[in-house]
């Protein structure tokens, strides 16, 4: 997971907080990604940004709002928990290449009560 | 839409034998498809990529097949070790959105001594 972090890496939440998950690389790539991943359901794309400025819904965006400021970091904010947000959330980076890996971070597991 | 399917049931298999994982896609046609390792509590870790026009590719034990007539991906793992142990996620890009990819839910290998 070297050169993407992202914070916290646990939460509880109650439903109907908000908080906001943070990501950030250091390696200069352009294309960063939130992926949520539950038990039998694989990794689905929440949100992307191609680049900074942009951004993109996925999959599953409802209940999710994101931010990138800047190149190097790319925020996931949650108004409203849900239970159904409880979850394991990923972010991922890839270089501009459409074949190019993409390098994920070590994750941030969220419970909603 | 576009699906992909992994063995759901979890693969269980002695120190010194092939794995075989299956990826199987159903809709589209992927330009590229792509292996990742991922261990529990951690982010999916890229293996091996493989694009429409190559039958075959590998690196080091492992060896991935790509039949776009059947869609269907192998995965092998030769002289499998107790360290192969893990969750292996099969991604295809969407094709037209920007280097998105839509994962399979993952297989579970276990590699017994």
């Amino acid at each position: 997971n070297a050169g993407v972090t992202q914070t916290p890496k646990f939460q509880v939440l109650k439903t109907g907080q908000s908080m906001t998950l943070q990501c950030a690389q250091d390696m200069n790539h352009n294309s960063m990604y939130w992926y949520r991943q539950d038990p039998g359901m694989g990794l689905r794309l929440i949100y992307y940004s191609a680049s900074e400025g942009t951004t993109d819904k996925g999959e599953v965006p409802n209940g999710y709002n994101v931010s990138r400021l800047n190149k190097r970091e790319f925020s996931l904010r949650l108004e409203s928990a849900a239970p159904s947000q409880t979850s394991v959330y990923f972010c991922a980076i890839s270089p501009p290449r459409l074949t190019d890996t993409q390098y994920f971070g070590p994750g941030t597991r969220l419970t909603v009560l | 839409s576009q699906k992909i399917e992994q063995n759901s049931e979890a693969l269980n298999i002695q120190e010194g034998k092939t794995a075989t994982l299956t990826c199987n896609y159903t809709n589209y046609s992927p330009a590229y498809l792509q292996w990742y390792r991922q261990d529990p509590g951690r982010g999916p870790v890229f293996l091996l990529l493989i694009r429409e026009n190559e039958k075959e590719k590998r690196k080091e034990r492992l060896k991935v097949t790509f039949d776009t007539t059947l869609k269907q991906s192998l995965f092998h793992i030769t002289a499998s070790q107790p360290a192969d142990s893990a969750t292996y996620l099969c991604a295809l890009d969407l094709e037209n959105q920007g280097g998105k990819l839509i994962f399979g839910q993952g297989t579970e290998l276990s590699v017994k001594p």
